[in-house]
């Protein structure tokens, strides 16, 4: 069964850093997202990207914040500066009909 | 805005009890919804989904919900749980099936034996 691979699982960074976050979506899938799950609390959308470029971007996601698909099959999650508040489990998801999410990234920024 | 809401944080079953999961969308038109499910440490699965059609769905692991468009709610249901079944459940909306899905705060299920 096709799913949707994160990498890495868990990341550990000093603030100011910038860190890279990458996801495999399932191959016939045309849009990919990102949504982030601060501990405790709900998912929230950060991005969607269709057709190679941002279709619709939440207000988490600020200038500090970028994405890529650099290839044919990875997307990228891009935090320039990261900050103690960007520390969270980072959700990536592509879809057809029907969205299906990656296992996750933990970030933890000390 | 979109906006989805679960109004129980926390819900304790016993094992084998029937569980009724609730959710509360505000999209006026036809939404899309979907239940997700996310066991400790895990990403996100999907249980079920409604586009149209039959209001009541049928997912996976015995799971079905319910489409009531007059009292804007799509609650989960299963009629006997397993202790498997502790988790975190959320509920999600979208506006069209490939849109950014908008999630309630989620229930966090815990089954006694």
């Amino acid at each position: 069964e096709p799913e949707v691979t994160q990498t890495p699982s868990h990341q550990v960074t000093q603030m100011g850093q910038e860190v890279i976050l990458r996801c495999v979506p399932i191959s016939n899938h045309l849009y990919f997202y990102w949504y982030r799950q601060i501990l405790g609390q709900k998912v929230e959308f950060l991005v969607s990207f269709y057709n190679n470029e941002i279709s619709e971007k939440s207000e988490i996601f600020d200038d500090q914040f970028s994405v890529e698909r650099p290839d044919g099959s990875n997307f990228t999650l891009k935090i320039r500066s990261t900050k103690l508040e960007d520390s969270a489990m980072y959700f990536c998801a592509s879809s057809g009909t029907e969205q299906f999410f990656g296992p996750g990234t933990r970030l933890t920024v000390l | 805005a979109q906006s989805v809401t679960q109004p129980d944080i926390h819900i304790t079953v016993s094992e084998g009890a029937s569980l009724e999961l609730r959710c509360n969308y505000s999209y006026g038109a036809t939404p899309y919804l979907f239940w997700y499910v996310q066991s400790p440490g895990q990403g996100l699965q999907l249980l079920l989904k409604y586009f149209s059609g039959d209001t009541l769905v049928q997912g996976i692991k015995g799971f079905e919900a319910e489409f009531k468009r007059s009292q804007s709610s799509f609650n989960l249901r299963k009629p006997s749980v397993h202790w498997s079944d502790a988790a975190e459940y959320f509920c999600a909306e979208s506006i069209q099936g490939a849109q950014k899905l908008v999630f309630g705060q989620g229930t966090r299920l815990t089954i006694n034996p």
